[in-house]
């Protein structure tokens, strides 16, 4: 059972318009939620997170905004660059100290010059 | 380097091998997980270790897998008699105590022949 769902393999969008990535959860106890970046053959990087307090996070050209109600959150970055050309991955965890994540299946996202 | 160095790199083995995968977590991080990679699928958690807390091995697919971790140091994750489904991308990732940011290591590709 996929607790975490990023629905779209691949995306692809013009340099200087938004990119939108989506992610759906299951799991009503998950109450923090990350967005991390992958190269290849590199590890993945922390991009942003958010927790359920908040239904919006920004830094710089990114945000993350939550929907609760919805079990949904998306990352928007804008203006796209080629260099966020990568695959993103949105990951969620519960407030059980342990920060165990789960992570949902990556966005290939590409940006076109 | 203050990341997250792992090795092998990358490792290729035939059926039936034992190998065995090296993390070294940031300096100071006491908790250290775990992930696999498989092609075309998201990061599954594996196991996490917490400071001198007995260690959370809920995510181990099978008893071939098994992670030690001495201290806040070095972890080393085993699986053995490997089968061609073991093969995949394993990532390490370590988090400071008082965080909720992991950050990865950039991963051993695991190829079982």
């Amino acid at each position: 059972d996929q607790q975490v769902k990023q629905n779209s393999p691949s995306l692809s969008v013009q340099e200087g318009r938004i990119s939108i990535l989506n992610c759906d959860y299951t799991n009503s106890m998950f109450d923090y939620f990350l967005w991390y970046k992958k190269y290849p053959a590199e590890g993945p990087t922390f991009l942003i997170s958010i927790s359920s307090i908040k239904d919006k996070n920004e830094d710089g050209r990114f945000t993350v905004f939550l929907n609760k109600s919805a079990k949904h959150l998306s990352l928007h970055i804008v203006p796209s660059q080629p260099g966020d050309s990568a695959v993103y991955f949105c990951a969620a965890s519960s407030a059980s100290g342990t920060y165990k994540y789960i992570f949902g299946t990556g966005t290939r996202l590409k940006v076109l010059a | 380097g203050a990341g997250v160095s792992q090795s092998p790199s990358n490792k290729v083995t035939e059926k039936g091998k034992d190998v065995e995968l090296r993390c070294d977590p940031i300096s100071g991080h006491t908790a250290l997980y775990w992930y696999r990679q498989r092609l075309g699928q998201g990061l599954e958690f594996l196991i996490y270790f917490q400071g001198n807390s007995a260690p959370d091995k809920s995510g181990l697919p099978s008893d071939r897998f098994s992670a030690e971790r001495t201290g806040e140091s070095v972890s080393t994750l085993t699986i053995q008699r490997t089968q061609q489904e073991d093969s995949a991308v394993y990532l390490c990732a370590s988090r400071y105590q008082l965080t909720d940011t992991q950050y990865f290591g950039p991963g051993t590709r695991l190829t079982v022949l």
